[in-house]
C-alpha cells in the first residue's frame, strides 16, 4: 500500500499570498495519477486536480499541480477568502487507493 | 447536472449489518466506475470499495474485506453498500463517488453518518 504524508499539517497565509502543499508518495505513484482535493467544513470534498497537473472542471487557474514518481505539489497563486479549507492528496495508480492525512490552510 | 444521493446510514450496534444505497442521476450510470469513500468525524479520508461500470470487477481494502460488498443495479441508476460484521472503527460519513473514467473522483455525494455503538 502506498503512504501518501502531507506537509506542513497546517499552513498559515493571508488572502493574496501563494500557498504551496506538499505530498510525498512511499513509492512510486503509477502513472501520475495523483489527484488533489479540497474540502470545506460540512461539505463533501471537491476534486480540484487530476493526473498531477490537470485541473479539474470549473477549477481556477490559481489551482496548478505539479510532480512526478514520489513528490508532488499542488499551489495556489493568490489565495482568495474561499480558499480556506482542507487540501488532501490521493494515488489512484495502485490498489488501494490511499489519501494523504490532509493539510490545512487558514488564515493567519 | 451529477446528483448523488445517499441513504440508509443509521445507528447500529457492534457486529450488526447496514446496506447503503446511492441514486445517481445527470450522468450514463453504466458508463462508469462508482466508489466508497469514508470519513470518520474530524479524520481523514478512506477508499472502501470500488465496482466497474458494468458491475463485473469490484475491490475492497483489507480494513473491509469480507464485511462490505458493493453492488449496483444499473437498470436503476443505483449504488449499494453492504456493511456486515460492524465494528466501532467503521462509523463515519460514507460518501458515494463517481469515477471520472480514469479511476480519479470527481463527483461526491453529501455522505450519510454510520454510527456503530452499543
Amino acid at each position: 500500500e502506498i503512504v501518501l504524508t502531507q506537509s506542513p499539517g497546517t499552513l498559515s497565509l493571508s488572502p493574496g499570498e501563494r500557498a504551496t502543499l506538499s505530498c510525498r508518495a512511499s513509492q512510486s505513484v503509477t502513472n501520475s495519477y495523483l489527484a488533489w482535493y479540497q474540502q470545506k467544513p460540512g461539505q463533501a470534498p471537491r476534486l480540484l486536480i487530476y493526473g498531477a497537473s490537470s485541473r479539474a472542471t470549473g477549477i481556477p487557474d490559481r489551482f496548478s499541480g505539479s510532480g512526478s514518481g514520489t513528490d508532488f505539489t499542488l499551489s495556489i497563486s493568490r489565495l482568495e477568502p474561499e480558499d480556506f479549507a482542507v487540501y488532501y492528496c490521493q494515488q489512484y495508480g495502485s490498489s488501494p487507493q490511499t489519501f494523504g492525512q490532509g493539510t490545512k490552510v487558514e488564515i493567519k | 447536472e451529477v446528483q448523488l444521493v445517499e441513504s440508509g446510514g443509521g445507528v447500529v450496534q457492534p457486529g450488526g449489518s447496514l446496506r447503503l444505497s446511492c441514486a445517481a442521476s445527470g450522468f450514463t450510470f453504466d458508463n462508469y466506475a462508482m466508489h466508497w469513500v469514508r470519513q470518520a468525524p474530524g479524520k481523514g479520508l478512506e477508499w472502501v470499495s470500488f465496482i466497474s461500470g458494468d458491475g463485473g470487477y469490484t475491490y475492497h481494502p483489507d480494513s473491509v474485506k469480507g464485511r462490505f460488498t458493493i453492488s449496483r443495479d444499473n437498470s436503476k441508476n443505483s449504488l449499494y453498500l453492504q456493511m456486515n460484521s460492524l465494528r466501532t472503527e467503521d462509523t463515519a460519513f460514507y460518501y458515494c463517488a463517481k469515477d471520472n473514467g480514469a479511476a480519479a473522483i470527481d463527483y461526491w455525494g453529501q455522505g450519510t453518518l454510520v454510527t456503530v455503538s452499543s
